[in-house]
């Protein structure tokens, strides 16, 4: 089973409409991130989670929230999805405590927002 | 801000042929990451250089860190058509108190033609 798991792969969703990207992780890593990858513009960071209770905003977290249920599970809610949100999102975890913070990265969801 | 710039965004070579992908970052870090890509696909983690000078070799990849000058290199000896994907340098601003999440440059989409 792969440590990094994400729900849904692909998601086609309109305008307006509330949506819920879920990520669970089974290394036992405290950090969870968000990302969102555009064509030509590479990652960037929506959100970032060091424990259940410690999130902080990324880069580009305007239109997002987030919510860190248990130490394995981390959410992302477009709250009203518009079109340019469309985008692959990738949820990563990290040790964090060691000198490496390594990242490991889950399948991605391609949301479409119509 | 920190910026992450990688060149060249676009290469094509032919197989048996050596090239070298450059990645530029603008603040000081202690850590830098280079991924691979495969279309539709995750982020495959390739190495992790955690200091001045620090140099990993897998294969026909080698990557080099040069924290005084910001600049990390990717080096394909020999390619074959394996390693045709995007590759990804990132950037972690590491304060001391913890992983603020990867900064990615837009990544360096390689095609190589037998």
């Amino acid at each position: 089973d792969a440590d990094v798991t994400q729900t849904p792969r692909n998601r086609i969703t309109k305008t307006g409409k509330r949506i819920m990207l879920e990520c669970s992780q089974t290394k036992g890593h405290d950090r969870m991130y968000w990302y969102r990858q555009d064509p030509g513009l590479g990652l960037r960071l929506i959100y970032y989670s060091f424990d259940v209770k410690d999130i902080n905003k990324g880069e580009i977290s305007d239109g997002y929230s987030v919510s860190r249920q248990a130490q394995a599970k981390f959410s992302l809610s477009l709250e009203s999805a518009i079109p340019n949100q469309t985008a692959l999102y990738f949820c990563a975890t990290s040790d964090g405590g060691g000198a490496r913070n390594e990242q490991f990265f889950g399948p991605g969801t391609r949301l479409t927002v119509l | 801000e920190l910026k992450v710039e990688q060149n060249p965004l676009f290469l094509s070579m032919q197989e048996g042929k050596n090239y070298t992908i450059y990645c530029n970052y603008s603040t000081t870090s202690d850590r830098l990451y280079w991924y691979r890509q495969d279309p539709g696909k995750s982020l495959e983690s390739l190495f992790v250089l955690l200091s001045n000078g620090a140099v990993k070799q897998e294969g026909r990849l080698m990557a080099s860190l040069d924290t005084k000058a910001r600049l990390s290199t990717l080096h394909i000896t020999a390619a074959v058509h394996d390693l045709s994907a995007t590759y990804f340098c990132a950037v972690d601003l590491y304060s001391g108190g913890g992983a603020d999440g990867l900064t990615f440059g837009k990544g360096t989409h390689l095609i190589i033609q037998p």
